[in-house]
């Protein structure tokens, strides 16, 4: 069974800083992966997910994430944060073919203005 | 702008009580999700339907939780009776089930608190 881990559980960062939040997956075969977003009281939404081809995946919001195979790793970034995106941040893994998503524990990020 | 949408929003009760909570997938979705939130267990996957069919609900408890999906437009998640290591966000997600794709979209939860 595949498994996330999210090494991070709180960054704090100032406006303007870069972020790279960690994502490393356990599972032997081809994987889905996604990067979910939950502000504050509200729903998960989808940031960005990758299936296939170009592994530097874009999303919405100026986020994007890239999917190192070798490294089982695929983490998030974003050049420059603001403070609205203040969040939690969940990392999904599927294994191709099944719906089933795995989440990672999440990472709380808080940005000071 | 299609949605997942949950009621109750939020639910207090007592413990011993039965809770039914509902979920209304984006419509032509037929894959239907139900997850659990708290902060000591992160984000679980309870059950999931396909078609309405049960296809997996190995993550829920099965003495006190049911879920069941009457039609293609109502999913509900009961729990009978509570307690309260049952207070969590309950999330319904629903997705187009297709080969290849596997995008979910969240409803926004039901919060539950039972005292």
């Amino acid at each position: 069974a595949q498994s996330v881990s999210q090494h991070n559980h709180h960054v704090i960062l100032s406006e303007a800083a870069s972020l790279e939040l960690g994502c490393n997956y356990s599972y032997g075969g081809t994987v889905n992966l996604f990067w979910y977003v939950q502000y504050p009281g509200q729903h998960l939404q989808l940031l960005l997910k990758y299936f296939s081809g170009d592994p530097l995946v874009k999303g919405i919001k100026g986020f994007e994430a890239e999917f190192i195979k070798s490294k089982f790793s695929f983490n998030l970034r974003k050049p420059s944060v603001q403070w609205s995106d203040t969040a939690e941040y969940f990392c999904a893994v599927n294994a191709d073919g099944n719906e089933k998503l795995t989440f990672g524990t999440g990472t709380r990020l808080t940005i000071i203005p | 702008d299609a949605r997942v949408t949950q009621t109750p929003r939020h639910k207090v009760t007592e413990m011993g009580q039965e809770v039914t909570m509902r979920c209304q997938p984006i419509l032509g979705h037929n894959t239907v999700f139900w997850y659990r939130q708290t902060m000591m267990q992160g984000l679980e996957l309870l059950a999931y339907f396909r078609n309405r069919a049960p296809l997996d609900d190995s993550g829920m408890p099965k003495d006190r939780f049911s879920a069941e999906m009457p039609d293609a437009t109502l999913a509900t998640l009961k729990i009978q009776p509570s307690e309260p290591r049952d207070s969590a966000v309950y999330f319904c997600a629903s997705g187009l089930g297709l080969a290849g794709y596997h995008e979910q979209f969240f409803g926004p939860g039901t919060r539950l608190t039972v005292l």
